[in-house]
C-alpha cells in the first residue's frame, strides 16, 4: 500500500472560520510533510515531523498549526486564514534517516472566502 | 488565485514519439534525484529516481539521465501517451541533509494523438 489519503478534497472557509486538514498513511514511514501548491507552481515545503515530532517549519504563518498524533497521521489547523492563502493543500511521507522518495496524497483544495 | 500571465514551460510531441524534459538544478551537493508526475487537481506521483552514483536509470517507458558535471537531469518517456499528458517536476535533495526536497518549476508535457 502506498498511499497517503487526505480529507476533505475540497474546503471552502470564511477568514473568521477554523478548520482542519488530515492526512493518513500507514506506509510505516516515519516522515510527514505538508506543502502549499499555487496554481502553476511546484509545492512549497512548510512542516517537515520526523517521529512525530516537528523537524522543520518553513517560516509559516501561525495562522496554520500542525499536529501529528501518531506516526500515521498528520493534521494541519487553519484559523484566521486570509484570502492568499488559497491554494492546493499536500500531505507526503517519507522513510526517514535520508533523502528517499516522498509519496504524495491527492491535496484538499482549500478555497479562503 | 491564479498569477496572470504566468505559464510553466510546455513541450508539445506526437502521440508515439518520444519525449525529453530537461532540468538544471543548482546545488552541486544534492546527490538525490527524483521526477514526478502531476495530472490536473492531482498530487505528485513518484515516476523514478537516481542518485549520483549513478548517471542513468531506467524505468517502464522512463529513463533518467543525471549529468553531474553541468547539473542537468533528463526524464525521457519512450512512445508518448495521452495519458503521459501532465506537468512534470524534478526535485533535489542532499541524502546528508534529511529529507527535504527543493522542487523545479515544472514542465507541461502535451500529447498530440
Amino acid at each position: 500500500d502506498t498511499e497517503v489519503t487526505q480529507t476533505p478534497k475540497h474546503l471552502v472557509m470564511g477568514m473568521t472560520n477554523k478548520k482542519s486538514l488530515k492526512c493518513e498513511q500507514h506506509m510505516g514511514h516515519r516522515a510527514m510533510y505538508w506543502y502549499k501548491q499555487k496554481a502553476k507552481k511546484p509545492p512549497e515545503l512548510m512542516f517537515v515531523y520526523s517521529y512525530e515530532k516537528l523537524s522543520i517549519n518553513e517560516s509559516v504563518p501561525s495562522r496554520f498549526s500542525p499536529e501529528c498524533p501518531n506516526s500515521s497521521l498528520l493534521n494541519l489547523h487553519l484559523h484566521a486564514l486570509q484570502p492568499e492563502d488559497s491554494a492546493l493543500y499536500l500531505c507526503a511521507s517519507s522513510q526517514t534517516g535520508g533523502a528517499y522518495e516522498q509519496y504524495f496524497g491527492p491535496g484538499t483544495r482549500l478555497t479562503v472566502t | 488565485g491564479e498569477s496572470v500571465g504566468l505559464h510553466l514551460p510546455t513541450l508539445s510531441v506526437q502521440e508515439g514519439d518520444n519525449s525529453i524534459i530537461n532540468c538544471a538544478y543548482s546545488n552541486s551537493a544534492s546527490d538525490y534525484f527524483i521526477w514526478y508526475k502531476q495530472e490536473s487537481g492531482k498530487g505528485p506521483q513518484f515516476i523514478i529516481d537516481i542518485r549520483s552514483n549513478m548517471d542513468k536509470r531506467q524505468g517502464q517507458r522512463v529513463t533518467v539521465l543525471l549529468n553531474k558535471t553541468v547539473k542537468h537531469l533528463s526524464l525521457q518517456i519512450a512512445a508518448t501517451q495521452p495519458g503521459d499528458s501532465a506537468v512534470y517536476f524534478c526535485a533535489e535533495a542532499n541524502n546528508n541533509a534529511g529529507n527535504m526536497l527543493t522542487f523545479g518549476g515544472g514542465t507541461r508535457l502535451m500529447v498530440k494523438p
